[in-house]
């Protein structure tokens, strides 16, 4: 699996965006980066997953960049309910397939 | 669309007990996975199956831990004898593709 690197904490006002970053730098051609989040006693919740293209859903947008070595979850206009903890994940191929591996995320408090 | 159910929400027994957690995933979603969440971590993988077929069950404690998927569906997760570091939420999760994966709320052990 490609290993991600993601800051442990980060802080936002309500109202602006939320931009939580993360390094994938041994990420290969054909692996997806996927981002998850998970409120306070939740499972997770899927959120958006991309390849090489910057995607969007109603939840978030994601920016990859050009070498594919890091990316940005995007939340344009962050909510108290937002505070969640954000996992960047890369998995695996070959032998390790479908593997989804959680790190220990970034902790994004919404303050107002 | 119904989510992944699980249950109970929540039991305490005491070491060297057995317990068992029962999961229903989405209707018609393949993949199935069992986590473990120890407060403060992120989620492990346990075991993934691909209908009734164990894809990854590297980091299940084989000695005490066993899961099954009857014919592809429901799945149950059985841990016996329990012991104290067994006590986590244990998440199941379901997905049709991809690692775009369905989360239930959990169940939470405590072992005393």
């Amino acid at each position: 699996d490609a290993k991600t690197t993601q800051p442990p904490s980060m802080d936002c006002a309500e109202g602006r965006a939320a931009n939580l970053p993360c390094n994938h730098s041994t990420i290969s051609g054909n692996e997806y980066v996927y981002w998850y989040r998970q409120i306070h006693s939740q499972g997770p919740q899927y959120i958006i997953h991309g390849l090489k293209n910057n995607e969007t859903n109603e939840m978030a947008s994601l920016i990859i960049t050009e070498d594919r070595k890091s990316s940005t979850l995007i939340l344009p206009h962050a909510t108290l309910r937002d505070t969640a903890v954000y996992y960047c994940i890369v998995p695996g191929g070959g032998t390790s397939y479908g593997k989804l591996t959680f790190g220990q995320g970034t902790i994004l408090t919404v303050h107002p | 669309e119904a989510g992944v159910a699980q249950s109970p929400r929540y039991k305490i027994i005491e070491k060297r007990q057995s317990v068992a957690f029962w999961c229903n995933p989405i209707s018609g979603h393949a993949t199935l996975y069992w986590y473990q969440q120890i407060l403060g971590q992120g989620p492990k993988l346990l075991i993934q199956f691909q209908n009734n077929g164990v894809v990854d069950d590297s980091q299940l404690p084989k000695d005490r831990f066993s899961a099954e998927r009857l014919k592809g569906v429901d799945s149950t997760l059985k841990i016996q004898p329990a012991k104290l570091e067994d006590s986590a939420v244990y998440l199941c999760a379901s997905s049709s593709s991809g690692w775009a994966a369905f989360f239930g709320q959990g169940t939470r052990l405590t072992v005393v």
